[in-house]
């Protein structure tokens, strides 16, 4: 079946660093990549996704690259804040408009 | 835009009660929405599809008559826990899809804050 791996799964920044969280999918059929922040005891929050049919896309302080030959994307958070703490999971769909959801990164911004 | 709402937030229970979760979408029709199961410190596994009118479909190895699914409008769908047990514990959310049912490849998901389920 459809296997998303997701790296790495914790990640230690400073306040104001980057952090970047990276997928790769094996499902070469997969044309549509969210991302989905959760806070502890919440759902799943989407905060970007993309295409198949773009490289690249940015909101603000994040940003989401797809590389579709290579099967990977990866998301991209600049000037990263303590409020930016939490668990980030990749996504991807499958033919069944299903989603499969990657093992998660838990994020750490130190003040 | 695109809120879904999920009720309860918190469920305690004794071993053997049935307990239903209600999944709304509030500002956009869903005919389809999803059932995902977390177990903590892990990631959301796809218990099922619940299609507006229609029979749910369920992942292999979820029992269809232990998670009773209802999808009776554009914007409400329900789970049951039938009978209840200990390893029923789990924290439970919905998700929500854009769009039409079956058409357009990429929909966002849009999810609720989860119901945490406590079996005694």
């Amino acid at each position: 079946g459809e296997n998303v791996e997701q790296h790495p799964s914790t990640l230690s920044v400073q306040e104001g660093d980057s952090a970047v969280i990276k997928c790769t999918y094996s499902d070469s059929a997969s044309n549509y990549f969210p991302w989905y922040k959760q806070e502890l005891g919440k759902g799943p929050q989407l905060i970007i996704d993309i295409r198949s049919n773009v490289g690249e896309k940015k909101d603000q302080r994040i940003a989401v690259t797809l590389n579709k030959t290579a099967k990977h994307f990866s998301l991209h958070i600049t000037e990263t804040q303590p409020e930016d703490s939490a668990v980030y999971f990749c996504a991807i769909n499958t033919g069944f408009q299903k989603l499969v959801f990657g093992t998660g990164t838990r994020l750490l911004v130190s003040p | 835009g695109a809120v879904v709402s999920q009720h309860p937030s918190r469920v305690i229970c004794k071993s053997g009660t049935s307990v239903k979760i209600e999944c709304r979408s509030l500002d956009f029709q869903a005919t389809t929405m999803f059932w995902y199961r977390q177990f903590p410190k892990q990631s959301l596994m796809l218990m099922a599809t619940s299609n507006e009118g229609s029979k749910a479909t369920y992942e292999q190895g979820v029992e269809k008559d232990k998670f009773l699914i209802n999808h009776a409008s554009l914007t409400l769908s329900t789970l049951t826990v039938t009978s209840a047990h200990p390893e029923d514990s789990s924290f439970y959310i919905c998700s929500a899809r854009e769009g039409v049912q079956g058409g357009g490849t990429g929909q966002p998901q849009h999810f609720g804050d989860g119901t945490r389920l406590s079996i005694l």
